[in-house]
């Protein structure tokens, strides 16, 4: 089994829809991360946790809304889905690592295509 | 402000050749600078790190980066490329200075492309 997996893998909506993806690791760490990628773009933060009671916004959180039910789970909400929320959306983890965790590589679950029409 | 910049949208090599995969980076303090690779419709894995020490940073599959604090350049490379090695690569980058929240930046990725 993936040590992180997301759900689903993929999804096709209408605008104004709310989506939920999800995501769970066994990983054991404390820190998740949400991140949207689009060609040419890289990827871009979304939303990050460093534990179950710390949620920080990335750079574009606008349109979205997280939650960390426990340190294993960390989901994704679109409250109403628009189609410039079409994207592949990757869930991610981290150890706390050396120097503070900063030097901590991410471990990223296989993605979750999202197509809002 | 940190950013990363992958100047090739894609780089194309003959198996067998050395490769180069370019990556700046831009931070205002001291960084901490990664490369990772997406084979199709797989999520990002982690290739190497620079933290400190040694410029040269040897990683999996055989491939190594090189930091170059003067140049702001942490370049991925591979002496022998294999057709397998095809995926997309992003660099990223942290800035050591930006305490315990700092946050991964990626570059916009670079397609390379292994011709047998």
């Amino acid at each position: 089994d993936a040590d992180v997996t997301q759900t689903p893998r993929n999804r096709i909506t209408k605008t104004g829809k709310r989506i939920m993806l999800e995501c769970s690791q066994t990983k054991g760490h404390d820190r998740m991360y949400w991140y949207r990628q689009d060609p040419g773009l890289g990827l871009r933060l979304i939303y990050y946790s460093f534990d179950v009671k710390d949620i920080n916004k990335g750079e574009i959180s606008d349109g979205y809304s997280v939650s960390r039910q426990a340190q294993a789970k960390f989901s994704l909400s679109l409250e109403s889905a628009i189609p410039n929320q079409t994207a592949l959306y990757f869930c991610a983890t981290s150890d706390g690592g050396l120097a503070g965790g900063l030097a901590g590589e991410l471990f990223f679950g296989e993605g979750s295509r999202l197509t809002v029409l | 402000a940190q950013s990363v910049a992958q100047p090739e949208d894609q780089v194309n090599v003959a198996e067998g050749n050395p490769l180069t995969v370019k990556c700046t980076y831009s931070v205002s303090g001291n960084p901490y600078l990664f490369w990772y690779v997406q084979y199709p419709n797989r999520g990002l894995q982690f290739l190497l790190k620079y933290i400190t020490g040694d410029n040269l940073v040897k990683g999996s599959y055989g491939f190594e980066a090189e930091f170059n604090k003067s140049q702001t350049s942490f370049h991925l490379k591979k002496p022998s490329a294999l057709v397998s090695d095809s995926a997309l690569y992003f660099c990223a980058v942290r800035d050591r200075g930006s305490g315990n929240t700092g946050k991964l930046i990626f570059g916009q990725g670079t397609t390379l492309q292994v011709k047998p």
